[in-house]
């Protein structure tokens, strides 16, 4: 089993809409989660750190569940300019790497 | 932006030579990563490292080395380059282990 499953998407939506995306890791351990985001041909960037009582930063809010073990990004008022792929990330603390999820594709539609 | 520089940014090579890319840090991370990334994979863990002369392996190390002699550098090398090895490959530092990583900008690799 994977340590981090994303919904690949595609996730095509017009702009102005809300989306959300869901990841799910398998290691209760897990002590660290960030959503990042990578832009077609370019290295990953991180979005945001997600914490136990979930945060925000502007159109983006991410939440975290440890009992069901997922984490999610919610995006409002999408713009064209979020067209990218999201990647979920988990990190325990027993390890010494970060977990990628395969990411999930974005394309805002004008 | 983190300052972490890869090199080449981009390489052709032969199959059966070796070939070493570079990563070059600026902001004494104790974390430094190598990394690939293909289609339908994402991104794997090649190896990692820890400290200076502290090493591990990720999970796809096979055909690949690394070093870190200094803080500042850590280096991948294919010791004979495979058309498998053909991807782009990503460097990331991080300040601590459960903390954000930053990345490179890739070098991208192809075996011919």
């Amino acid at each position: 089993r994977k340590e981090v499953e994303q919904d690949p998407g595609p996730f095509n939506v017009p702009e102005g809409a809300t989306v959300a995306f869901n990841c799910t890791y398998s290691n209760s351990a897990s002590q660290s989660f960030f959503w990042y985001r990578q832009d077609c041909r370019k290295e990953p960037k991180l979005l945001m750190s997600v914490y136990s009582s979930g945060n925000e930063d502007g159109r983006f809010t991410a939440q975290l569940n440890r009992a069901s073990q997922y984490i999610s990004l919610l995006i409002r008022d999408s713009k064209l300019s979020d067209s990218a792929t999201y990647l979920c990330v988990v990190t325990t603390n027993t390890g010494n790497q970060f977990y990628f999820g395969t990411g999930t594709s974005l394309t805002v539609i004008p | 932006d983190a300052g972490i520089t890869q090199s080449p940014r981009h390489k052709v090579t032969e199959t059966g030579t070796p070939v070493t890319l570079r990563c070059h840090q600026t902001e004494n991370h104790r974390y430094m990563y190598w990394y690939r990334q293909d289609p339908g994979h994402g991104l794997r863990l090649i190896h990692y490292s820890y400290g200076v002369k502290d090493t591990d392996k990720g999970e796809v190390s096979d055909g690949y080395s690394v070093s870190r002699s200094k803080t500042e550098d850590f280096l991948l090398t294919l010791e004979s380059a495979t058309s498998s090895q053909t991807s782009v490959y990503f460097c990331a530092i991080s300040e601590d282990r459960v903390k954000e990583a930053f990345f490179g900008q890739g070098t991208r690799l192809t075996v011919v």
